[in-house]
């Protein structure tokens, strides 16, 4: 299984911009796909986007499309989820993870948004 | 809006088993292999079932998968306090190019 270590909780205001990390520190995401996933409070999960660590690659779900950017930076082994204006509704605990086959075989620990005036 | 339907909660006493099934369309189910994925409170996702039947190295053989149809199913047997999570099922959808999650099924030990 790999390691996926995710940035730290974050509490913004609405209209804020905010960029949220995801890293494997003992390996390269060079030929692989690392997914985002939205939870919700109290919610299921919902697939977001995936970006492919060898060429940037990225493909976002319909409803997450425009809302958000999902880049990489293969030399720092790491993946960003950002928003360029957040919104209360953006309030959720995001997940990084490790995709094969539309498989997530490993995960972060989650990153907290808040997103409140 | 999912387009995979799971039960909201299922519930049995320690030592008995659970199945929990995941409803979907020819367009995911039927045409892509299923995951399934244990969320413990307050915890990430954790992968338990891939490619509808296999079990990642540590998961327990009480966990089982399957998949008929536009239909797949966990079964959880031997059931302990510690298997109360919500479950996951998860594939891609040919029609839509998108990976989908069902809904979540909530496993009460009572």
């Amino acid at each position: 299984e790999v390691q996926l270590v995710q940035s730290g909780a974050e509490v913004k205001k609405p209209g804020d911009s905010l960029k949220i990390s995801c890293q494997g520190p003992d390996y390269s995401f060079s030929s692989d796909w690392i997914g985002w996933v939205r939870q919700r409070p109290g919610k299921g999960l919902e697939w977001m986007g995936i970006i492919y660590g060898g060429d940037s690659d990225t493909r976002y779900s319909p409803s997450f499309e425009g809302q958000v950017t999902i880049s990489a930076d293969i030399s720092k082994s790491t993946a960003y989820l950002q928003w360029s204006s957040l919104k209360a509704s953006d309030t959720a605990m995001y997940y990084c993870g490790r995709i094969e086959m539309a498989t997530f075989d490993s995960w972060g620990q989650g990153t907290q948004v808040t997103v409140s005036s | 809006q999912s387009v995979l339907t799971q039960p909201p909660s299922v519930s049995a006493a320690p030592g008995q088993k659970v199945t929990i099934s995941c409803s979907g369309s020819s367009s995911n189910i039927a045409d892509n292999y299923v995951s399934w994925y244990q969320q413990l409170p307050g915890a990430a996702p954790k992968l338990l079932i891939y490619d509808n039947d296999k079990r990642p190295s540590g998961i327990p053989d009480r966990f089982s998968g399957s998949k008929s149809g536009t239909s797949a199913t966990l079964g959880i047997t031997g059931l302990q306090t510690g298997d109360e999570a919500d479950y996951y099922c998860g594939t891609w959808d040919s029609d839509l190019s998108d990976g989908v999650f069902g809904t979540g099924t909530k496993v009460t030990v009572l």
